[in-house]
């Protein structure tokens, strides 16, 4: 069985500040990780992915995300974010294996402050 | 364009009343899959297909049901035994095989069902 928590509901953060959406994930075999961004009414985009390889992952819209297998997190971060930046973020795991279950956190909701 | 599309926007359903949900992809995807949102519960599994012809149960199948009679379509069915069906519900499909073992799914942009 897999799970994932997104520790925050809801990230509020002034226009141009830095900020972390934070992601632990637990399973008992290795998984994928993605992180996806949800506009109002709309579907869930792909921002980025972990597959293998640097434990630094870069995605669009100038965000990012760093894989630390010992803590199990995959926390996204981006330097300095914009209006347009304000949206619901969830972050997923994926088995690797036959069917590749993917299980969802809850989301959490980033309200960029002008 | 490649992409996912879901409809209606939005649908109404009165007390009693089966209700369809369309979700047609062109992505050439052999897997596909419905979700649906309440706020603070992210997504959960309703049913997902392999395969034509195939399907199985998710996390939340009860009220629900689904066929898959050709490779792009997918529709949802939300009968009336299902209590409660106001939420948002979300498509999405996937390459199959290990050529396409690491990607991501892709979504549609959702139907929002309300209960009259």
């Amino acid at each position: 069985a897999q799970s994932v928590t997104q520790l925050d509901s809801q990230v509020p953060v002034f226009e141009e500040a830095p900020v972390e959406l934070r992601c632990n994930y637990s399973s008992s075999v290795s998984v994928y990780l993605f992180w996806y961004v949800q506009y109002p009414n709309q579907g869930l985009q792909l921002l980025l992915k972990y597959l293998s390889g640097s434990t630094l992952v870069k995605g669009i819209n100038g965000f990012e995300a760093e894989f630390n297998k010992s803590q199990t997190s995959f926390h996204l971060r981006k330097p300095s974010v914009h209006i347009s930046d304000t949206a619901e973020y969830f972050c997923a795991v994926s088995d690797l294996g036959g069917y590749q279950k993917v299980t969802f956190g809850i989301g959490t909701k980033l309200q960029v402050i002008p | 364009d490649g992409g996912i599309t879901q409809s209606p926007k939005y649908l109404f359903r009165k007390e009693g009343q089966n209700v369809t949900l369309s979700c047609e992809q062109n992505l050439n995807h052999d897997a596909m899959y419905w979700y649906r949102q309440d706020p603070g519960q992210g997504l959960r599994l309703i049913y997902y297909s392999q395969i034509v012809n195939d399907f199985q149960k998710g996390d939340i199948a009860e009220g629900y049901s689904v066929s898959r009679e050709k490779k792009e379509s997918f529709p949802l069915t939300v009968t009336s035994a299902q209590k409660n069906p106001t939420a948002f519900y979300l498509c999405a499909s996937k390459g199959q095989g290990s050529r396409n073992s690491n990607q991501p799914q892709h979504f549609g942009d959702g139907t929002r069902l309300s209960i009259l």
